[in-house]
């Protein structure tokens, strides 16, 4: 069975300060991998994705994450966290076939502290 | 870009009533999907669709169905309003292997 764990409901962070907000998952061959971002009262925003190629993957905003096919791992970073980044961060998997529904964590909630 | 467009952002209903959920996107997608989101939950599946007129049950597809009638909109019908449906609804529509999401339905039922 194909699942996605976000260790952290809560990450607090400094403005300024690197920030990481982590993702494990399980799933049967080569998955690919996601990260979406919420605002208060919206939908679900891209902001990057794995498929295949370069294990460090740039996205949105200047998040970037990086795929650990050993530890099984996509966590989502940032350099310097910005107040604008507060949010509610989702980590999804699906496996290569479309149409194949996606996975989700269950979010990890952002706060940086100006 | 992709526009995924969900009709209402704020709906109340009464228990019992029937709600129609409108989700509508613009590219011509054959795969659609309804998500239900709740704290600590995250993302819950419940229906998609492949194409018109087609659909498959998700993880928790009871006290829903669904309509397909033309390729650019899937509706959510919840038959029956209860309270335990109050919840936020998510439309998303397939691109690129990821999904487009619309902007919510947050959903109360009194």
């Amino acid at each position: 069975a194909q699942s996605v764990a976000q260790p952290e409901d809560q990450v607090n962070v400094a403005e300024g300060n690197p920030l990481t907000v982590k993702c494990t998952y399980s799933v049967s061959g080569n998955p690919y991998l996601f990260w979406y971002v919420q605002y208060p009262n919206r939908g679900l925003q891209f902001l990057l994705k794995y498929i295949t190629g370069d294990n460090l993957v740039k996205g949105s905003y200047g998040f970037e994450a990086e795929f650990n096919k050993s530890q099984t791992s996509f966590h989502l970073k940032k350099p310097s966290a910005l107040v604008s980044d507060s949010a509610l961060y989702f980590c999804a998997v699906r496996d290569k076939n479309p149409g194949n529904q996606f996975y989700f964590g269950t979010g990890t909630s952002l706060t940086v502290i100006p | 870009d992709v526009k995924v467009t969900q009709s209402s952002r704020y709906l109340v209903k009464r228990t019992g009533e029937k709600v129609f959920l409108e989700c509508v996107q613009d590219m011509d997608h054959e795969n659609m999907f309804w998500y239900r989101q709740d704290p600590g939950l995250g993302l819950r599946l419940i229906y998609f669709s492949y194409d018109v007129k087609m659909k498959e049950k998700g993880d928790i597809p009871e006290g829903y169905s669904v309509s397909r009638e033309k390729k650019e909109r899937f509706s959510l019908i919840l038959e029956s309003a209860s309270t335990n449906q109050t919840s936020m609804y998510l439309c998303a529509s397939e691109v690129n292997y990821g999904y487009t999401f619309g902007s919510g339905t947050r959903l109360t039922v009194v």
